[in-house]
């Protein structure tokens, strides 16, 4: 079983699009994060829900919008899409915001490109 | 501010040539310095977490270490399926998010 799954792996959509990314864990975490990865490699944390309340929401466009509608799921919406948008966006859990211990447990990402 | 520079960028070696990657870390009251692992196409996968300097964790072929300033992954007779990308991510006190490097991407050729 896929402890943090997220979908679709691959996105292509034209530039003025809505698009949303869905995120699930099975793990019975606390903590969820979207993470935006780019060519650099880079990890940059775009927003944190525990227990369906947001805590961490990084200077991000207000054009993203995260939901969680129980701390299980975590969907991230984003509005009239720009070419710039266009990274791998990985979707995390951790057991709470505070015990990290154990590391957070990622998604396998999805890629999304903007043409 | 809070930053994590890791190097180098690329690292080559042939299969059993050991070598260290650096993270070094800048961070108010860190609370923790860990260690992931990319492979192409998926997401990091947790390696270690150090939380004082001089603290050591091993697993197989990794070892990481810790100093007031840095961390070093190294890895003793790598073998090509260690080949990957490895991330160091560092937390303060000052917030719950992790500040990551860029990673070192290592390639282990037979």
């Amino acid at each position: 079983d896929t402890a943090v799954s997220q979908t679709p792996k691959y996105l292509v959509t034209q530039m003025g699009n809505d698009k949303s990314i869905k995120c699930e864990q099975n793990l019975g975490h606390d903590t969820m994060y979207w993470y935006k990865q780019d060519s650099k490699k880079f990890l940059k944390i775009m927003f944190s829900y525990n227990n369906k309340e947001l805590i961490i929401n990084e200077t991000v466009p207000n054009r993203f919008s995260p939901k969680s509608p129980d701390k299980a799921h975590l969907n991230l919406h984003i509005n009239s899409l720009e070419l710039g948008d266009s990274a791998v966006y990985f979707c995390a859990s951790s057991p709470t915001q505070d015990r990290v211990t154990y590391g957070y447990t990622f998604g396998s990402g999805t890629r999304l490109t903007v043409v | 501010e809070d930053q994590v520079t890791q190097s180098p960028e690329a690292l080559r070696l042939q299969e059993g040539e050991s070598s260290s990657l650096n993270c070094s870390y800048t961070v108010s009251g860190l609370r923790g310095l860990f260690w992931y692992r990319q492979d192409p196409g998926k997401g990091p996968e947790f390696l270690f977490t150090l939380y004082s300097a001089g603290e050591e964790k091993e697993k197989e072929r990794l070892k990481a270490t810790l100093t007031k300033k840095e961390s070093f992954l190294h890895i003793t007779a790598p073998k090509p399926e260690d080949s990957a990308t490895y991330l160091c991510a560092a937390r303060g006190e000052s917030n719950y998010q992790l500040i990551w490097g860029a990673g070192t991407k290592l390639i282990i050729k037979p």
